[in-house]
C-alpha cells in the first residue's frame, strides 16, 4: 500500500515566523490532502491538492505528483496555527477494488507568542 | 463539502461491554469510512462501510470486534464489541464527496474503557 512520510515530526516557531512542512508518498496517488487537527481533536480540511499549487490566506500547498511529494507553507504563523498537521494520500489497492486514504504520522506545530 | 456528525461525542465504558457509534452525513457521499486514532498517534483505517453489504476491513480489524452497518448513503454505525482498555481511542467517521475524492471527517467519539 501507499506509504506516507512527513517531516519534521515536531516544529516550534515564534509567532510571525514562516514554515514549510513536507510530505513524501511512495506510489502514484489519486489525491493528496492536508488536514489540521486542532487541540479538541477535530480534523479540518486545509487542502485537497492532487497536483499543482493552491493558496488559502496565509496557507498554501504544492503537490508535485511526478516526484511524489507535497509541501505545506505557513506564513506569518499565529498561535492559533498550533496543532498537528497531517498529510494523507489516497489510492486504490487490492487490484483496484478498494480505496484508502493513508495518513502520515503528522507534524506537531507549536507557535509561541 | 459534507458535514458529518457523530454520536456520542464521548463515553466511558466498562470492560466487556459494547458501544455503538452513529455517523450521519448531511449529504450523500460516495464512500464512508471508520478510523481509529489512539492517543498521540495518527489515524488508522478500520474499514470501509459499504451500503447494503458487509464492510471491507483492513488488516488487523475483524467484523466480530467492529461490526459496521451502512443502511443508506448518509448513515453508518460502528460497534466496538467486548471492549478492553486497549480500545480506548478516538473513533472517527469519514466520507468522500460526490463531486470529488475529497474526504471529510466527523468530530470523533472519544472512548475510554475502564
Amino acid at each position: 500500500g501507499i506509504q506516507v512520510e512527513q517531516s519534521p515530526p515536531d516544529l516550534i516557531l515564534q509567532e510571525g515566523a514562516n514554515s514549510t512542512l513536507r510530505c513524501n508518498f511512495s506510489d502514484s496517488v489519486n489525491n493528496l490532502q492536508w488536514f489540521h487537527q486542532n487541540p479538541w481533536g477535530q480534523l479540518i480540511n486545509l487542502f485537497y491538492i492532487p497536483s499543482g499549487t493552491k493558496q488559502n490566506g496565509r496557507l498554501s500547498a504544492t503537490t508535485v505528483a511526478t516526484e511524489r511529494y507535497s509541501l505545506l507553507y505557513i506564513s506569518s504563523s499565529q498561535t492559533t496555527d498550533s496543532g498537528v498537521y497531517f498529510c494523507a494520500a489516497a489510492g486504490y489497492y487490492s487490484g483496484g477494488s478498494n480505496y484508502k486514504l493513508t495518513f502520515g504520522k503528522g507534524t506537531l506545530l507549536t507557535v509561541n507568542p | 463539502s459534507a458535514v458529518i456528525s457523530q454520536k456520542p461525542s464521548r463515553d466511558i465504558c466498562q470492560r466487556g461491554t459494547s458501544l455503538t457509534i452513529q455517523c450521519q452525513v448531511d449529504s450523500q457521499v460516495t464512500m464512508m469510512f471508520w478510523y481509529r486514532q489512539q492517543p498521540g498517534q495518527s489515524l488508522t483505517l478500520i474499514a470501509t462501510a459499504n451500503q447494503g453489504s458487509e464492510a471491507t476491513y483492513e488488516s488487523g480489524f475483524v467484523i466480530d470486534k467492529f461490526p459496521i452497518s451502512r443502511p443508506n448513503l448518509t448513515f453508518s454505525t460502528l460497534t466496538v464489541s467486548n471492549m478492553s482498555p486497549e480500545d480506548s481511542s478516538i473513533y472517527l467517521c469519514s466520507g468522500t464527496s460526490e463531486a470529488s475524492y475529497e474526504q471529510y471527517f466527523g468530530p470523533g467519539t472519544r472512548l475510554t474503557v475502564t
